[in-house]
């Protein structure tokens, strides 16, 4: 059974500040890798999805990358802002149909 | 808006009472799935559905939980008898085929 951890569970930072989301999975054996963002009493925005088969993906100032034999991914934000304030998810997905959660780490970055 | 919607936005009811919850996919997406979340915690994965056919249910869902998709197009979830303990965010969520999955805004479940 899969099962997910993300470490820190919360983080605060002052703006401008790059910094890194890590999660942590005990299957390996995953189809993908998504990250999200949520807002508190939202839903979930897709940040990235990275393949089993990729290193890492880059959207704008989010960098994610995947390390499958060590069961890691990491999230980077550069030049973080006020904005970037929420709750971030990492979700593994095993079958190509449901995501395993972490327990999420929020994110206050300070102006 | 073609993004995924899930109505209504929240519900609160007493227990023992019966709640049905629906979403839209993004029209053409042919997987819907529902996750449920508390508090501080991530989503835990309910069920999902390619087209009409209901193919994975987790322990999650006991038998006072059911969910349809008729049409292979909206679905709905519905909980019977309702508990304290089934106070939370519903969230559905829709992909094509296998691809990246996209949520909806969540209905927040409150039973009194």
């Amino acid at each position: 059974k899969q099962e997910v951890t993300q470490i820190p569970a919360a983080l605060s930072v002052p703006e401008g500040e790059n910094l890194v989301l890590n999660c942590s999975f005990t299957d390996s054996a995953i189809y993908n890798l998504q990250w999200f963002r949520q807002d508190p009493g939202k839903g979930l925005t897709s940040l990235l999805l990275i393949q089993s088969s990729q290193r890492e993906q880059t959207s704008g100032r989010l960098n994610a990358s995947l390390d499958k034999s060590s069961g890691r991914s990491t999230l980077y934000i550069a030049a973080s802002q006020p904005g970037d304030s929420a709750t971030y998810l990492c979700a593994a997905d095993n079958a190509g149909n449901m995501l395993t959660f972490g327990g999420g780490t929020r994110l206050m970055v300070k102006p | 808006d073609t993004g995924v919607s899930q109505n209504p936005r929240h519900k609160i009811t007493k227990r023992g009472q019966n709640v049905t919850f629906r979403c839209d996919p993004i029209s053409e997406h042919n997987r819907l799935y529902w996750y449920r979340q508390t508090l501080g915690q991530g989503p835990e994965f309910l069920t999902y559905f390619q087209n009409e056919a209901q193919l994975e249910k987790s322990r999650l869902l006991s038998d006072r939980f059911s969910a349809e998709r008729p049409k292979g197009s909206f679905s709905t979830l519905e909980i019977q008898r309702t508990e304290q303990g089934d106070s939370a965010m519903y969230l559905c969520a829709s992909s094509l085929g296998d691809r990246e999955q996209f949520f909806g805004p969540g209905t927040r479940l409150t039973v009194l």
